[in-house]
């Protein structure tokens, strides 16, 4: 079946930890995307990427790093700058049309990070 | 800046009444995207529009983006316990492949 996967459902974080967080599409999609959802805030977008190799900040990327090394993998880094990283993570991918804008975001499961 | 706004922020339904979710844009949309989400889960898609004064439908709901594309509405006819859930409004501006989310409607339907 195609789909995302993120891993794991649940993650802990210890103060002053860096912690990444998987996502992994066999959709073959060309964009993948990061998102915070926090209680009452709707989604915020992290991160994101249109192509290998390469990534755009999105709106609250400070205290996160992401890395695009291969096309159906999108892993996000926690770092321990991210004063407040208590939250549910969201990966979504979507294809690339050539900007007609077609297609959707799907998204995956999510993984809710707790620091300890 | 670029706003929507989403309400009402929460709503509960006896089953079997009508109910409509808004969501505003302060500028004109490129798309606007209607999603669901069961809580700590993720998102599932529902219908996207991008068309002035277009309307889908798909089983009991509907959703329709008004004629100067700032404003849609998300129906839902004869409600049911499955209809439960948080649903979200994203839009796209620039058709630069970025969504900004409403802070989303929790939907509540008592038996």
């Amino acid at each position: 079946d195609g789909g995302i996967t993120q891993s794991p459902k649940y993650l802990f974080r210890k103060e002053g930890q860096n912690v990444t967080l998987s996502c992994e599409q066999n959709l073959n999609h060309d964009a993948m995307y990061w998102y915070r959802q926090d209680p009452g805030q709707g989604l915020r977008l992290i991160y994101y990427s249109q192509i290998v190799n390469d990534f755009q900040k999105g709106d609250i990327a400070e205290g996160y790093s992401v890395s695009r090394e291969k096309k159906e993998s999108f892993p996000l880094t926690v770092t321990s700058a991210q004063k407040n990283p208590t939250a549910f993570y969201l990966c979504a991918s979507s294809p690339w049309d050539g900007g007609l804008r077609e297609e959707t975001q799907y998204f995956g499961p999510g993984t809710r990070l707790l620091v300890l | 800046s670029q706003e929507l706004e989403q309400s009402p922020q929460s709503l509960i339904v006896q089953e079997g009444k009508n109910l409509t979710i808004n969501c505003t844009s302060s500028k004109t949309l490129y798309g606007l995207y209607w999603y669901k989400q069961k809580y700590g889960e993720g998102l599932i898609f529902l219908m996207m529009l991008q068309k002035g004064g277009e309307e889908k439908s798909h089983e009991k709901i509907t959703a329709k983006l008004d004629e100067k594309k700032q404003q849609s509405s998300l129906h839902i006819t004869a409600s049911q316990p499955s209809h439960a859930g948080i649903y979200l409004c994203g839009a796209d501006w620039s058709s630069n492949y970025k969504l900004t989310f409403g802070k989303g409607t929790l939907l509540t339907v008592n038996p």
